[in-house]
């Protein structure tokens, strides 16, 4: 099993719509978690960090389960800008470790 | 308030030579990540380091790759005779006593 496995997508949705993504990881010891945003060639950007109680910075809700060993992303009222990879990230150790993304496309 | 510096942001080198990329942490940061991407791949952990010491190197190839992030300047990743496959864009992240990892702009490495 990979250290963190994310649904590649892509996600295509319109503009409004509410997406959910979800990333499991396989270190039951990891501590912190991370949802990352990438551009296109671009550096990836710090989004959100993800909490025990769960979070939320306007259209965006994170969880974690630990018992389960996932995180999730959602995104409420999508927006074009939205449109990029989005990047789980785990802390297993010492590194910070990061899946594949999940591609998500918002279109008018 | 500088963020990660990273340069070149463009390097080109043939065959055989040796590639240097250079960066330069949030001021105060003092733990340096490398990563690697390949085109329409994900990014590949590295190596993490801390002041003068190597953490963790497990993703970085046994040959041809070091890394160093001295007591002074930038944190290095070099690569002696640089080969095609080595052609990627390299991401340099740090953070400091919290986990929260803020990035550089990378270095696109074109091997000819």
């Amino acid at each position: 099993r990979k250290e963190v496995e994310q649904d590649p997508g892509p996600f295509n949705v319109p503009e409004g719509a509410t997406v959910a993504f979800n990333c499991t990881y396989s270190n039951s010891a990891s501590q912190s978690f991370f949802w990352y945003r990438q551009d296109c060639r671009k550096e990836p950007k710090l989004l959100m960090s993800v909490y025990s109680s769960g979070n939320e910075d306007g259209r965006f809700t994170a969880q974690l389960n630990r018992a389960s060993q996932y995180i999730s992303l959602l995104i409420r009222d999508s927006k074009l800008s939205d449109s990029a990879t989005y990047l789980c990230v785990v802390t297993p150790g010492t590194a910070l470790i990061f899946g594949k993304g999940t591609t998500l496309s918002v279109s008018s | 308030n500088a963020g990660v510096m990273q340069n070149p942001r463009h390097l080109v080198r043939r065959r055989g030579q040796e590639a240097r990329l250079r960066c330069s942490p949030v001021k105060g940061h003092s733990h340096v990540y490398w990563y690697r991407q390949l085109p329409e791949e994900g990014l590949k952990f590295m190596v993490y380091l801390q002041k003068e010491n190597i953490i963790d190197e497990s993703g970085m190839p046994k040959e041809r790759f070091s890394a160093e992030f001295p007591k002074e300047g930038p944190s290095i990743l070099r690569i002696q005779q640089v080969v095609r496959g080595d052609s990627a864009a390299y991401f340099c992240a740090s953070s400091g006593q919290g986990n929260e990892a803020f990035f550089g702009q990378g270095t696109r490495l074109t091997v000819v």
